[in-house]
C-alpha cells in the first residue's frame, strides 16, 4: 500500500507556543488529505479537510485560527497548532488520499503533542 | 447523513480461533466503499480490507474476510486463525465518494489471547 510520512512523531512543548505537524506522501499524489485528533481509547476525530492548492474544510468545532492547515503541494501537508494550550495536547494523525488509490485513504503513523 | 455503528467495544479470542467483527451502517446512497482498518497499540492505522458496494463477492485478504451483507447494511469482519499480532482496535468505516471523508465507527478492541 501507499506510505504516508508524519513528521515529528512525538512533540512536547511549552503553553502559548506554536509546533508545525508534516504530512507527506511518499509515493504517490494526495489529491486530498485529512487531520485527525484522537483522544484516549476513542474513534478519530476529522478535524479538517484539504484538497491541494485550495483552502482547508474544518469541521464544526475545529477553531480555523488555532488549527492551521497548509496543502500546498500534492505530496505535503502541515497542521500548525498555533498558541498551544494543555488542552491541545492530543495525538493528531495525517491521512491522504489519492487520484490513483481507488478511494482508498492511507495515514501516517500520527504525533503525539503535549503542552505544558 | 452516514452513520457508522460498530455495536461490540471490547472481544476476546483465543490464539487459532476464527472471530467476528459486526459493522452496520445507514445511508440512502447506491454506490459506496466500505473498510476496516486496524490500529494496533504503535497507533497506526493500517487498512486491512476493503469493499466495493457495487461488487457482490465478498473481499477477502489472505486469514480476513468480510461478509457484506447490502440490502442489510451490514459489513462484517472475520478474522480466521487469529494470531496474537491481531491484538488492536479495529475500525469499520464508511466512503461515500470524491473528496468526503471517512466516516468511522467507535471500534472494537480485539485481544487474541494465547
Amino acid at each position: 500500500g501507499a506510505v504516508v510520512s508524519q513528521h515529528p512523531s512525538r512533540v512536547i512543548c511549552k503553553s502559548g507556543t506554536s509546533v508545525k505537524i508534516e504530512c507527506r506522501s511518499l509515493d504517490f499524489q494526495a489529491t486530498t488529505m485529512f487531520w485527525y485528533r484522537q483522544f484516549p481509547k476513542q474513534s478519530l476525530m476529522l478535524m479538517a479537510t484539504s484538497n491541494e492548492g485550495s483552502k482547508a474544510t474544518y469541521e464544526q468545532g475545529v477553531e480555523k485560527d488555532k488549527f492551521l492547515i497548509n496543502h500546498a503541494s500534492l505530496t505535503l501537508s502541515t497542521l500548525t497548532v498555533t498558541s498551544a494550550h494543555p488542552e491541545d495536547s492530543s495525538f493528531y494523525i495525517c491521512s491522504a488520499r489519492g487520484s490513483e488509490s481507488r478511494h482508498t485513504q492511507y495515514f501516517g503513523p500520527g504525533t503525539r503533542l503535549t503542552v505544558l | 447523513a452516514q452513520t457508522v455503528t460498530q455495536s461490540q467495544p471490547e472481544m476476546s479470542v483465543q490464539e487459532a480461533e476464527t472471530v467476528t467483527l459486526s459493522c452496520t451502517y445507514d445511508t440512502s446512497e447506491n454506490n459506496y466503499y466500505l473498510f476496516w482498518y486496524k490500529q494496533p497499540p504503535s497507533r497506526q492505522m493500517i487498512l486491512v480490507i476493503r469493499q466495493e458496494a457495487y461488487k457482490q463477492q465478498n473481499a477477502t485478504e489472505n486469514r480476513f474476510s468480510v461478509n457484506f451483507q447490502k440490502a442489510a447494511k451490514s459489513f462484517s469482519l472475520k478474522i480466521s486463525d487469529s494470531q496474537l499480532g491481531d491484538t488492536a482496535m479495529y475500525f469499520c468505516a464508511f466512503l461515500y465518494s470524491g473528496n468526503t471523508p471517512l466516516v468511522f465507527g467507535k471500534g472494537t478492541r480485539l485481544s487474541v489471547i494465547a
